[in-house]
């Protein structure tokens, strides 16, 4: 069936320095992939998306590119800020209107 | 952005008693509600999906004569464990679609449920 894999957690990162966020996936189709992220005590949200092979999603600062080649979508950013501490979850979807998640992957950024 | 809010945060209940968890999207009208189950270091399990009026439909795998589900307005689901069990501690998640897009998927804070 459809999945999600992503990087284990914490990624422990110093403010400024650059972040990759690891998420591989396995599914029947041409899934639309979604990064997603939560906050303390906050439910998740959509952060970005991309719905074809190319195509790139982007905000606040983070990109993701969806590698069809190598069914990846890896989250970056180039300066990552105390307060992109959080919980970042992969997601795709196939069609049936459901997410397939990935464990999550907590990012802890030190001032 | 839209908010979807879960009540209780956190909740204890003893082995053989039944708990109500309710999921409320406070600024929009929410036509498909969604269940998850996240235990940890592990990913969303999507339990069930409502429309507002209609029954719930259950995943593979989920008992829905124990977790019952009710999405009986626009603005409001709940989710009952019934004769609930140590195994069935869990972090429970909501979510609300308010049109087709899951650019309109918006998701509560979670509940916490610990059963002794």
């Amino acid at each position: 069936g459809d999945s999600v894999t992503q990087m284990e957690g914490p990624v422990t990162l110093s403010e400024e320095a650059f972040l990759t966020i690891n998420c591989t996936y396995t599914a029947t189709g041409y899934p639309s992939l979604f990064w997603y992220v939560q906050y303390p005590g906050e439910g998740l949200q959509l952060l970005l998306k991309a719905t074809k092979a190319d195509d790139k999603g982007s905000n606040k600062g983070f990109e993701a590119t969806y590698r069809k080649e190598t069914t990846s979508f890896h989250l970056e950013k180039g300066s990552v800020q105390v307060s992109d501490s959080a919980v970042y979850f992969c997601a795709l979807n196939t069609g049936f209107q459901k997410l397939v998640f990935g464990t999550g992957t907590r990012l802890l950024v030190s001032p | 952005g839209a908010v979807v809010s879960q009540h209780p945060s956190r909740v204890i209940c003893k082995s053989g008693t039944s708990v109500k968890i309710e999921c409320r999207s406070l600024d929009f009208q929410a036509t498909t509600m969604f269940w998850y189950r996240q235990f940890p270091k592990q990913s969303l399990m999507l339990m069930a999906t409502s429309n507002e009026g209609s029954k719930a439909t259950y995943e593979q795998g989920v008992e829905k004569d124990k977790f019952l589900i009710n999405h009986a307005s626009l603005t409001l689901s709940t989710l009952t464990v019934t004769s609930a069990h140590p195994e069935d501690s869990s972090f429970y998640i909501c979510s609300a679609r308010q049109g087709a897009s899951f650019d309109e998927q918006y998701f509560g804070p979670g509940t916490r449920l610990t059963v002794t």
